[in-house]
Parts: C-alpha cells; structure tokens; sequence
C-alpha cells in the first residue's frame, strides 16, 4: 500500500448503530488530518493530529470523536449520527502541520 | 475569518479554448494550493505556491499567486476532455496555525 488509504469505502448507517472509520498513511509523515465534503459546501476541517496530539478540533460535535494511537493510524468514531451528517469524508496526511496535505480516497457514510 | 472565494464556480468550455479560474482570499497567507477532484475521488495536489510571483506549470494547466492581491489563478490553456474535474484552491492561514481553507470549487466540464 502507498499513500493515504481509508477503510470503508462506503458506510451505511443507521442513527443508533456505532462504527469506525480508518486512515492510515504510508508516507512517513507526523501530521494527519479528518475533513468533511459535504454537497455543495467547501471541504471543512474536522480534526488535526501532530506527532499524534490533537491540535485542532473545529467545533465538531462529540458524536464524532477522533483517535490517533500514533503518526500513520487515524480513526474517527461516530455513533447517534444525524442524517446531516452523510458526507465524504476526507483523511488527509503532512510531513508535519502546515506543509502539503495528501489526501485519501475517502469514505461515503450515509446515515440512515 | 478566512475566507476563500472562488469564481466561476461552474465552468463548461469546449475543446481547445483557454480560460482562467480565480481564487480570492481575504487575509494575509503564505501558502496557496491547487487541487483537483473527480467524481467520486479524492483530491489530488496539483500546484503549491510559496511565494508573492510565484507561477507554476504542468501540462495545460498554469497556477499563479499575486500575495499583495490576495489574488491566485489557474489558467487553462487548449482544454481536453481529461481536464474536465473539480478544482480547489486551499489557502494556509499563519493566524490559523497553518490550516488549510478552501474554496468552494471550480466544476470544470470540457465538452468536445
């Protein structure tokens, strides 16, 4: 595996269920990063993660809650999601904050 | 507040026209980036910009930065079909500790 890879692809979810999404980057890199794509909106910051500490929570709401164990995994846990909540979402990587971001695929979660 | 604007938001020339997309951004920044997007993908970095002057090229694309103006493009020159994708600008913001705004988006379709 190379670059920025992300489990699922696609998620389906109802409102009550609690699951997980991955990231993990190959690229040696110390700074990763959880955006949101909504439709018709500009990507949104999520969370930032430097040398594996949280420097950035963007006033996302606590049914979101990230993890990062250390600098190549990167977990987002969501449970009682919202159907607002669907989007893509974006996990994205740096040599450390602040330089080019490498992105992932992303996950397409619907919340049903 | 950051704030990034790009125009058109929606772009569909024919085959062998150039056109230029703008990004404008409202405070002071150092770092500009262009990224592209097709359907269903992840963005893929295309240009960083460093510097005040600072013009970049690949193929038939070219991206510039005008810092004083707060002012980037991104002109197309001879578009093909294969261009034919969403366009971001991101902008790094010092004050922010060197986090990424975006634009809203370019949709670029080139028609034959």
């Amino acid at each position: 595996e190379t670059g920025v890879t992300q489990t699922p692809r696609h998620l389906v979810m109802g409102m009550t269920n609690k699951k997980s999404l991955k990231c993990e980057q190959h690229l040696g890199h110390n700074a990763m990063y959880w955006y949101k794509q909504s439709a018709k909106k500009p990507l949104e910051l999520m969370f930032v993660y430097n040398f594996k500490e949280q420097t950035e929570n963007n006033s996302v709401p606590s049914r979101f809650s990230p993890e990062c164990p250390n600098s190549s995994h990167l977990f987002l846990h969501l449970h009682t999601l919202q159907p607002e909540d669907s989007a893509l979402y974006l996990c994205a990587s740096s040599q450390v904050e602040g330089y080019e971001q490498y992105f992932g695929p992303g996950t397409r979660l619907t919340v049903t | 507040e950051l704030k990034v604007e790009q125009n058109p938001l929606f772009l569909s020339m024919q085959e062998g026209k150039n056109y230029t997309i703008y990004c404008n951004y409202s405070t002071t920044s150092d770092r500009l980036y262009w990224y592209r997007q097709d359907p269903g993908k992840s963005l893929e970095s295309l240009f960083v910009l460093l510097s005040n002057g600072a013009v970049k090229q690949e193929g038939r694309l070219m991206a510039s930065l005008d810092t004083k103006a707060r002012l980037s493009t991104l002109h197309i020159t001879a578009a093909v079909h294969d261009l034919s994708a969403t366009y971001f600008c991101a902008v790094d913001m010092e004050t922010s500790g060197s986090r990424l705004t975006f634009g809203e988006g370019t949709q670029l379709t080139v028609n034959p």
